[in-house]
């Protein structure tokens, strides 16, 4: 198995602009998750789908995230206008039923200017 | 709510000393527990999980933690720790019913050569 795939792996935009993030969970799992990590807040949930199905997004810091997830197969996370404080990692993990163990992708290393 | 706590932000070993690290959870419910490691630029990865039967879990890379249900603690140990060993550990919570995890705040663990 591939493993949770995300891309772009880095990121490097300005002040302003839309930025989109892309993730493809492992294939069966039924469960979604966007994460950002940054040394101030450390490790944050910020939305959740279950069969394609957001769950909780209290975690999405303003409107200016947005999250969908379309098929099984696809999420994006989508900044519009990103801002220098969405400066983060993004982490895409994805779990099966209840089975609570979460596997996470490589990230993508965003950096707004 | 569902939460654990990690009592140490950063420890510091020596190689070959011995690790112990803290989790303690608040949920008294059914719970599953889960540690996590992050080596430095990479995601994070499972390196136990405890759903139920024998207390004493083992994991990947001679690491193991004991589930104490009456100290609501789930602490994360190894006899022997390498170089390589030096990460982020984070503990989390499942409760029954909900999909997400709970995480620490996560200890940062260096060990010198």
């Amino acid at each position: 198995d591939a493993g949770v795939i995300q891309s772009p792996r880095h990121e490097v935009t300005e002040m302003g602009q839309e930025v989109t993030l892309r993730c493809k969970p492992i294939s069966g799992h039924n469960s979604l998750f966007w994460y950002r990590q940054t040394m101030m807040r450390g490790l944050e949930l910020l939305i959740y789908f279950n069969n394609n199905v957001p769950i909780d997004d209290s975690g999405m810091p303003e409107d200016r995230f947005s999250a969908k997830m379309p098929n099984a197969s696809f999420s994006t996370l989508k900044i519009q206008p990103s801002e220098p404080r969405d400066s983060a990692v993004y982490f895409c993990a994805s779990s099966y039923r209840d089975r609570g163990e979460q596997y996470f992708g490589p990230g993508t290393r965003l950096t707004v200017t | 709510a569902q939460s654990v706590s990690q009592h140490n932000h950063h420890v510091i070993l020596s190689e070959a000393a011995s690790l112990e690290l803290g989790c303690n959870y608040s949920y008294g419910g059914t719970v599953n527990l889960f540690w996590y490691v992050q080596y430095p630029g990479q995601h994070l990865q499972l390196l136990l999980k405890y759903f139920s039967g024998d207390p004493l879990v083992k994991g990947i890379k001679g690491f193991e933690a004991e589930f104490i249900k009456s100290k609501f603690s789930f602490n994360l140990r190894k006899p022997s720790v390498q170089w390589s060993d030096t990460a982020e550990y984070f503990c989390a919570t499942k409760g029954t019913g909900a999909n997400n995890l709970f995480f620490g705040t996560g200890t940062r663990l260096t060990v010198i050569p």
